[in-house]
């Protein structure tokens, strides 16, 4: 059962464009999200995250977008960068429900972003 | 900086091999985790720890087993490797009581077993 998904396997975006990558979550229990970037033969890197008593948040060139009712996820890049081609992993945590999730996280499969000069 | 490292960055074994990936933070970080990746399944949580001599199972623990015997130190052992278990796997680390729950990984081991 897959809690955290990412439907597109693959974008491939001009440079200088805006890249929209979308997530979606079926556990209500959700309530911290996570981006993370990843570049062949490294470990993800953290890039942004979102809290979801936020519909918003902004790191330069990155937005995060949630809209909790739809259970639905956004992540923008404007303007689009070459060095922004990576596999970009949605990730959800219980960060607020309590109990022993002990910091896990359930990550989606990933989209391949490739920004083309 | 947090700083989690893997004893290797590529890794060939033969079917039926024990194989020991290692892997060790600096942050004093509480939790430590092992993943593996595949394309199209994304991250695949396979065990996890959150103290020393602690472990839980993840999503995917079949064939394999853990080891925390110090706090900055999390090992997978693959009691006896088999085709499938060829993957790319990763080690993280976190705070027991983070304020987001943020993992820092390792580089990775790309696993191939013959």
């Amino acid at each position: 059962d897959q809690q955290v998904k990412q439907n597109s396997p693959s974008l491939s975006v001009q440079e200088g464009r805006i890249s929209i990558l979308n997530c979606d979550y079926t556990n209500s229990m959700f309530d911290y999200f996570l981006w993370y970037k990843k570049y062949p033969a490294e470990g993800p890197t953290f890039l942004i995250s979102i809290s979801s008593i936020k519909d918003k948040n902004e790191d330069g060139r990155f937005t995060v977008f949630l809209n909790k009712s739809a259970k639905h996820l956004s992540l923008h890049i404007v303007p689009s960068q070459p060095g922004d081609s990576a596999v970009y992993f949605c990730a959800a945590s219980a960060l607020y429900a309590g109990g022993t999730s002990y910091g896990k996280l359930t990550f989606g499969q990933g989209t391949i972003l490739t920004v083309h000069p | 900086d947090v700083k989690v490292t893997q004893s290797s960055r590529y890794l060939v074994k033969r079917t039926g091999e024990k194989v020991f990936l290692e892997c060790v933070q600096d942050m004093d970080h509480e939790n430590m985790f092992w993943y593996r990746q595949d394309p199209g399944l994304g991250l695949r949580l396979i065990y996890f720890s959150y103290d020393v001599k602690m472990k839980e199972k993840g999503d995917i623990p079949e064939g394999y087993s853990v080891s925390r015997e110090k706090k900055e130190r999390f090992s997978l052992i693959l009691e006896s490797a088999s085709t499938n278990q060829t993957s790319m796997y990763l080690c993280a680390s976190s705070l027991l009581a983070g304020a987001s729950n943020e993992q820092f990984f390792g580089p990775g081991t790309r696993l191939t077993v013959l």
